[in-house]
C-alpha cells in the first residue's frame, strides 16, 4: 500500500484566492482526519469523515473552508477565499477505526501571500 | 470534551541520557493512547500506543506507562540518541470519542 497520498505537495498562492488539497486514505479505513499545524496552535483537527460522511466539523476555523469525502478514497479540504493566515502544513490522516492508528500522509504546505 | 496537556513544552538531553514526557488527559472514558513522532520537515508517525487494559508497554529504548486513576501517561526514551531528536505528541482517544493531540515536545539530543 502506497499509504495516504495528499497533492499538491506545495502550494503558493495569493490572497483571495481559491485553494484545493487532495487526500487519497489507505484502502480499507473508514475514518479520514484533516489537520493543520502551525508553529502557533499546533496540531489542530478541522474536520474528520467516517464512511465519506462529516462527523465532526468543529474545528473548521470559518466558512472560507470546507471539505468534501465524495467517495471512500478521495477526500477534498478547499479554502475559498484564501488568506495570508490560512498558512500552515494541512496533513491528512486516516485509519481503521476511531479509536485506530492514524496514519498521517506527507501534508501540503501552503504559503498564502 | 476531552482536553490532553503535554509537558514539557522542550527537553534537551545528553546523548546516553533518558528522556520523559508527560501527559495528563481530562475525560475518564478515553481508552487509546497513543505516541506519535515528528522529525523536523516530516509527517507525524505512530511509535507506540497503549490501551487501558494493559498499565506499561515496552518497545526496544521506548516505553509508555498509563496511570487511569490519574489520568496521567508517559513516554520514556532511554539511552537517547540524536536521531531521537523530533518533536514528540502525545494523544488521548476511544471510548467513542475522536483522539486529541497534545501541544507537543521538542526533544534535543546533544551529541
Amino acid at each position: 500500500d502506497a499509504g495516504v497520498i495528499q497533492s499538491p505537495r506545495h502550494e503558493v498562492t495569493e490572497m483571495g484566492q481559491e485553494v484545493t488539497l487532495r487526500c487519497k486514505p489507505i484502502s480499507g479505513h473508514d475514518y479520514l482526519f484533516w489537520y493543520r499545524q502551525t508553529m502557533m496552535r499546533g496540531l489542530e483537527l478541522l474536520i474528520y469523515f467516517n464512511n465519506n460522511v462529516p462527523i465532526d466539523d468543529s474545528g473548521m476555523p470559518e466558512d472560507r473552508f470546507s471539505a468534501k469525502m465524495p467517495n471512500a478514497s478521495f477526500s477534498t479540504l478547499k479554502i475559498q477565499p484564501s488568506e495570508p493566515r490560512d498558512s500552515a502544513v494541512y496533513f491528512c490522516a486516516s485509519s481503521l477505526g476511531l479509536a485506530g492508528r492514524q496514519f498521517f500522509g506527507p501534508g501540503t504546505r501552503l504559503t498564502v501571500l | 470534551g476531552e482536553n490532553v496537556e503535554q509537558h514539557p513544552s522542550t527537553l534537551s538531553v545528553q546523548e546516553g541520557d533518558s528522556a520523559v514526557i508527560k501527559c495528563t488527559y481530562s475525560d475518564s472514558a478515553s481508552n487509546y493512547f497513543p505516541w506519535y513522532k515528528q522529525e523536523l520537515g516530516k509527517r507525524p508517525q505512530l511509535i507506540i500506543d497503549i490501551r487501558s487494559n494493559v498499565g506499561e508497554k515496552k518497545d526496544q529504548r521506548i516505553a509508555v506507562t498509563l496511570n487511569k486513576t490519574a489520568k496521567h501517561f508517559s513516554l520514556h526514551i532511554t539511552e537517547t540518541q540524536p536521531e531521537d531528536s523530533a518533536v514528540y505528541f502525545c494523544a488521548a482517544g476511544g471510548g467513542g470519542f475522536k483522539t486529541i493531540f497534545g501541544a507537543g515536545t521538542r526533544l534535543f539530543v546533544k551529541a
